[in-house]
């Protein structure tokens, strides 16, 4: 069966620290990885990654792949209290199935 | 720019009852889905639609039924609502079924719905 699997569950740092996310898979026909931010409401797109080992840059944010170990990774550096979100990870093969999340809170 | 417009916000149904979530997106997209959120289990795809006149099933479709008779609206009926489908609700939409597009999904704001 399908599955994406985030960790951890939930994280708490103090602004300026640095985080990494993880997200793991297993599917078949994986076309492509996906990273949201979820605040309040909707998520928002972050980073779609398709080729290993290309790193994709956003500000503070940056996520890489690996197909062969078959994980991705988010990290923020020099965190801010509006980093603390939900992060969501969702692979596309036939279909999206998304991870259950890493709650992140930044304190001040 | 109003991007995927979910109605409504909040809603609280009787066992039993029925509703209909709306959802419209007004960038011409092709797919279109709805997606529910449990607390700490991800997001479940319930139906999604490839075009007017099409859709089809995902994980969990039970208990909901959709339609698309226009490229821009793809509401999800509930028939007979069941405490189990206490969830937030999202709706969202692409311009292709595998992302190439390079932006992901468009997702709408969610419809908290509480069934009691």
């Amino acid at each position: 069966e399908d599955k994406v699997v985030q960790s951890p569950l939930s994280l708490v740092v103090h602004e300026g620290d640095t985080v990494t996310l993880n997200c793991s898979y297993e599917v078949t026909n994986f076309r492509s990885l996906l990273w949201y931010k979820q605040e309040k409401k909707a998520p928002t797109f972050l980073f779609m990654l398709t080729s290993s080992g290309i790193e994709k840059k956003s500000g503070r944010l940056s996520s890489i792949l690996d197909k062969k170990e078959l994980f991705s990774i988010l990290n923020i550096t020099a965190t801010q209290t509006g980093d603390s979100a939900v992060y969501l990870c969702a692979v596309h093969n036939n279909d999206m199935r998304f991870g259950a999340g890493t709650r992140l809170t930044v304190k001040p | 720019n109003a991007g995927v417009t979910q109605t409504p916000k909040f809603r609280i149904l009787k066992i039993g009852q029925s509703m209909t979530l709306q959802c419209a997106q007004d960038m011409n997209h092709n797919y279109m889905y709805w997606y529910r959120q449990d607390p700490g289990m991800g997001l479940k795809l319930i139906y999604y639609s490839v075009g007017a006149g099409i859709t089809d099933k995902g994980e969990v479709p039970n208990g909901y039924n959709v339609s698309r008779s226009t490229t821009e609206d793809f509401p999800l009926r509930l028939e007979l609502a069941a405490p189990s489908q206490t969830s937030v609700y999202f709706c969202a939409s692409s311009l292709d079924r595998t992302g190439a597009d390079n932006y992901g999904y468009t997702f709408g704001s969610g419809t908290r719905l509480t069934v009691v």
